[in-house]
């Protein structure tokens, strides 16, 4: 079946980098571009960017713009969201999720597990 | 940047009971509306995609309707496992996809 798996909780100090992982499977890899949202405590969602697992293609919502990275392995159908100068508004749960077409302007069909980061000195 | 606004904040009804959840965008979105649920320390699921129709596996008791600014979700009759927190997200217009700020459906 659709899945994606996502690397595990992370706890980061202040100014430091976290990467999270989004493993696929069960689906064709180039066929869906992948989205990544996060979810601070008690909080709603927000949409960070999205990556074309084809060419590598990324966007990036503003906000984040000077300070997340996406890409993507094809050859293990891994996509990746690094994010830098971490402060404690980053605490949140971080998910990956699939976009249900093909194209960035969508809704997300299959969600990843989450990732918790903290960021705590 | 398309602001959703969603109401009520909290709906409290009963198992049986008809819940009618709105989302409002600060411009026209045609029908690029999706709702998602989310229940404590899950991922949000995919309900209803383009205003209207239901994503696969979701039950019939779900609908959405509505185009342009106002958009609504309805679950006829509630099952206990329908009490979580629902959210509501346009691709009309992107960078950003946005969300609204939730609905939480009560016992």
């Amino acid at each position: 079946q659709v899945q994606l798996v996502q690397s595990g909780a992370e706890v980061k100090e202040p100014g430091a980098s976290v990467k999270v992982s989004c493993k696929t499977s069960g689906y064709t890899f180039t066929s869906h571009y992948i989205h990544w949202v996060r979810q601070a405590p008690g909080q709603g969602l927000e949409w960070m960017g999205i990556i074309n697992p084809t060419g590598g293609s990324t966007s990036y919502a503003q906000k984040f713009q000077d300070r997340v990275t996406m890409a993507r392995d094809t050859s293990t159908r891994t996509v990746y969201m690094s994010l830098s100068s971490l402060r404690s508004e980053d605490t949140a749960v971080y998910y990956c999720a699939r976009g249900k077409g093909y194209g960035g302007d969508d809704s997300f069909d299959i969600w990843g597990q989450g990732t918790k980061v903290i960021v705590s000195s | 940047e398309i602001v959703l606004t969603q109401s009520p904040a909290t709906l409290s009804l009963s198992p049986g009971e008809r819940a009618t959840l709105s989302c409002r965008a600060s411009q026209s979105i045609s029908s690029y509306l999706a709702w998602y649920q989310q229940k404590p320390g899950q991922a949000p699921r995919l309900l209803i995609y383009d205003a209207s129709n239901r994503a696969t596996g979701i039950p019939a008791r779900f609908s959405g309707s509505g185009s342009g600014t106002d958009f609504t979700l309805t679950i006829s009759s509630l099952e206990p496992e329908d009490f979580a927190v629902y959210y509501c997200q346009q691709r009309y217009n992107w960078p950003p996809l946005t969300f609204g700020g939730g609905t939480k459906v009560e016992i």
